[in-house]
């Protein structure tokens, strides 16, 4: 069975430009999540889908922040203009609709210069 | 979901059994434990959780005391591959619930 698939692995940028990125789910999984993980800290749930719905987007900066799920399946993160701040590895898992074990993807590592 | 506690870090000889501890006092009657770890440059991966019984699966064994303030996950027989961060979280079940982690536990096995 495939895992979730996430692209790009790495990405450099530098502030005030723009940035995406994208996951692929497991097959079947209804539900996606986008978490925001700061070197030596543990990750933090930015974003969850159910289907093409968000579930709880409560810890994304909407300011600057996107994510869509249109088709409910695959899914992008925007970030749009980024900081210095949002250097971080962007993890997408994913899980079957009111499952508890979800399945992480191996994440993005994003630097801004 | 209830605030656990666990060491920052843990080291243990190949071979041996790695036995790591979680504080979870405030848990509540309906909160499982969940454990996941972190290989470097991975996503997290789910180990194993619980509820009241004690559990065990292919990966590791979790210990969870009477009365549900604490737990161990017993990795039988580490391998340099355990090298890892393990987190422990306490979590109610249900469409909406989340995983909030922590720092976790960064286990070293060596030689």
């Amino acid at each position: 069975e495939a895992g979730v698939a996430q692209s790009p692995r790495y990405k450099i940028i530098e502030k005030r430009q723009s940035v995406a990125f994208w996951c692929n789910p497991i097959s079947g999984h209804a539900t996606l999540y986008w978490y925001q993980q700061i070197l030596g800290q543990g990750p933090k749930l930015l974003i969850q889908f159910q289907n093409n719905g968000v579930v709880d987007d409560s810890q994304l900066p909407k300011d600057r922040f996107s994510a869509e799920r249109l088709k409910g399946v695959d899914s992008t993160l925007k970030i749009q203009p980024a900081k210095l701040e949002d250097s971080a590895v962007y993890l997408c898992a994913s899980s079957l609709a009111g499952g508890n074990i979800q399945y992480f993807g191996a994440g993005t590592r994003l630097s801004v210069l | 979901d209830a605030k656990t506690t666990q060491p920052t870090s843990m080291d243990c000889a190949e071979g041996r059994a790695a036995n790591l501890p979680c504080n979870h006092s405030t848990i509540s009657g309906n909160e499982y434990v969940y454990w996941y770890r972190q290989i470097h440059s991975q996503g997290p991966q789910y180990i194993i959780h619980g509820l009241k019984n004690n559990e065990t699966n292919e990966m590791a064994s979790l210990i969870i005391t009477e009365d549900r303030k604490s737990s161990t996950l017993i990795l039988p027989h580490a391998t340099l591959r355990d090298t890892a961060v393990y987190y422990c979280i306490a979590l109610y079940t249900g469409t909406a619930s989340k995983l909030t982690f922590g720092t976790g536990t960064r286990l070293q096995v060596t030689l």
